[in-house]
């Protein structure tokens, strides 16, 4: 099946901004996702992007996508203690699979 | 609005007994519906998908089944538990994005 690739652990002092990345191998990937994941709670869908973007912006959340190198990354600005949780990138090609990232875990430190 | 629901939330079953666990979605039409473990290592592992009625797809053979007797109704079935089973069960559906419910905490002693 497709890699989808991200580091495991990232901690950030309350305010500043993170940055988590993900790198994935199918180069037919049509749309790339990031959910959030609280404790003991389902995934939530924060943004997603499709192929033919090169950046989304919604509010404190930024989606840069670079499709040559296959990587993808999500910035929170101004991050907060509520953004503790671990963040999940996935792609779709277009069919009925999703692959995950094993996810990150944000850490924010008040 | 489409929403998912799953039950129950959590479960503590012994060795050897037979699961049950049920995914149904409101608002939305022959939704593709997945099934996926989560280990306590953090990683999404896909169990089952289908895209209709009565059409199953097994993505990991193991002692677990599944079903979908109506349109927006997905049950995960065992008939026997075994201790690795234990994990959180997400359900989720799917078009274009994929939502998910709000998982199931089984706990196989």
């Amino acid at each position: 099946g497709e890699d989808v690739e991200q580091s495991l652990f990232l901690s950030v002092r309350e305010g500043d901004s993170s940055v988590i990345n993900c790198t994935y191998t199918d180069s037919s990937s049509t749309y790339l996702y990031w959910y959030k994941q609280e404790p003991g709670a389902g995934l939530q869908l924060l943004t997603y992007i499709f192929s033919n973007m090169d950046m989304k912006q919604d509010q404190r959340l930024t989606v840069l996508l670079n499709k040559k190198d296959k990587h993808l990354s999500l910035r929170i600005a101004d991050t907060q203690t509520g953004d503790s949780a671990i963040y999940f990138c996935a792609e779709n090609a277009g069919g009925n699979q999703f692959y995950f990232g094993t996810g990150t875990s944000l850490t924010v430190i008040p | 609005s489409q929403t998912i629901h799953q039950w129950p939330a959590t479960l503590v079953q012994p060795v050897g007994s037979p699961l049950s666990l049920e995914c149904t979605v409101e608002g939305t039409s022959n939704p593709n519906l997945y099934w996926y473990r989560q280990a306590a290592g953090r990683g999404l592992q896909l169990l089952f998908y289908s895209v209709g009625i009565g059409q199953i797809s097994s993505e990991v053979p193991q002692n677990l089944s599944a079903s979908r007797p109506q349109d927006r109704q997905f049950i995960l079935s065992s008939k026997k538990l075994l201790l690795s089973d234990s994990g959180f069960y997400l359900c989720a559906w799917s078009a274009q994005k994929q939502f998910f419910g709000p998982g199931t905490r089984l706990t196989v002693l």
